[in-house]
């Protein structure tokens, strides 16, 4: 059964830094995987999607990698804004479902001004 | 485009009590989910359909029952509600056709349901 893991539960870091937030997942066999974001109250926004066959993708100051042998993504984000303060999940769409998204449960990002 | 909508945004509900989330989207998207949440973990899919008239169980559907005689309209039914029903609910869409964008889903703003 797939199980998917965020890496740490939460970060506070001060405004500028680059971060990165990390997912695993345990099988290997996925169609693609989704960075979302989650603001209070609000719905969930998607980010970016990395198909099974690429490595990374951009978008402005965000850039997702992932590594599918070893059943790793990361979200990098670029000189981090007050307004980056959300959470961040990371969902897999099996290869053996009717594309059904297996979610972790998020990181919540905190960013100082 | 309004995008994906739910109602209501907030109810209390007592044990054994009946309701309807309402979803709607005016995208002309093919496939819409349920979602729950509870606190601090991830979302787990409820139902699902992909298209008008058909819908099929995700990983949580027991206590929930769902319909899809519209496009736009993926209303979900507790019946007999209990407390382990306490959560955040997500409505979301995806277009369904070919291409990257196909599988990128939008969300609905959530309702925040609790029983007691």
């Amino acid at each position: 059964k797939q199980e998917v893991t965020q890496i740490p539960a939460a970060l506070s870091v001060p405004e500028g830094e680059n971060l990165v937030l990390n997912c695993s997942f345990t099988d290997s066999a996925i169609y693609n995987l989704q960075w979302f974001r989650q603001d209070p109250g609000k719905g969930l926004t998607s980010l970016l999607l990395i198909q099974s066959s690429q490595r990374e993708q951009t978008s402005g100051r965000l850039n997702a990698s992932l590594d599918k042998s070893s059943g790793r993504s990361t979200l990098y984000i670029a000189a981090s804004q007050p307004g980056d303060s959300a959470t961040y999940l990371c969902a897999v769409a099996q290869m053996d479902s009717n594309y059904q998204l297996i979610w972790g449960a998020g990181t919540k990002l905190i960013i100082k001004p | 485009n309004a995008g994906v909508t739910q109602t209501p945004k907030f109810r209390i509900l007592k044990i054994g009590q009946s309701m309807t989330l309402q979803c709607t989207q005016d995208m002309n998207h093919n496939y819409m989910y349920w979602y729950r949440q509870d606190p601090g973990m991830g979302l787990k899919l409820i139902y699902y359909s992909v298209g008008a008239g058909i819908t099929d169980k995700g990983e949580v559907p027991n206590g929930y029952n769902v319909s899809r005689s519209t496009t736009e309209d993926f209303p979900l039914r507790l019946e007999l509600a209990a407390p382990s029903q306490t959560s955040v609910y997500f409505c979301a869409s995806r277009p369904g056709t070919s291409g990257r964008g196909a599988y990128e889903q939008y969300f609905g703003p959530g309702t925040r349901l609790t029983v007691t």
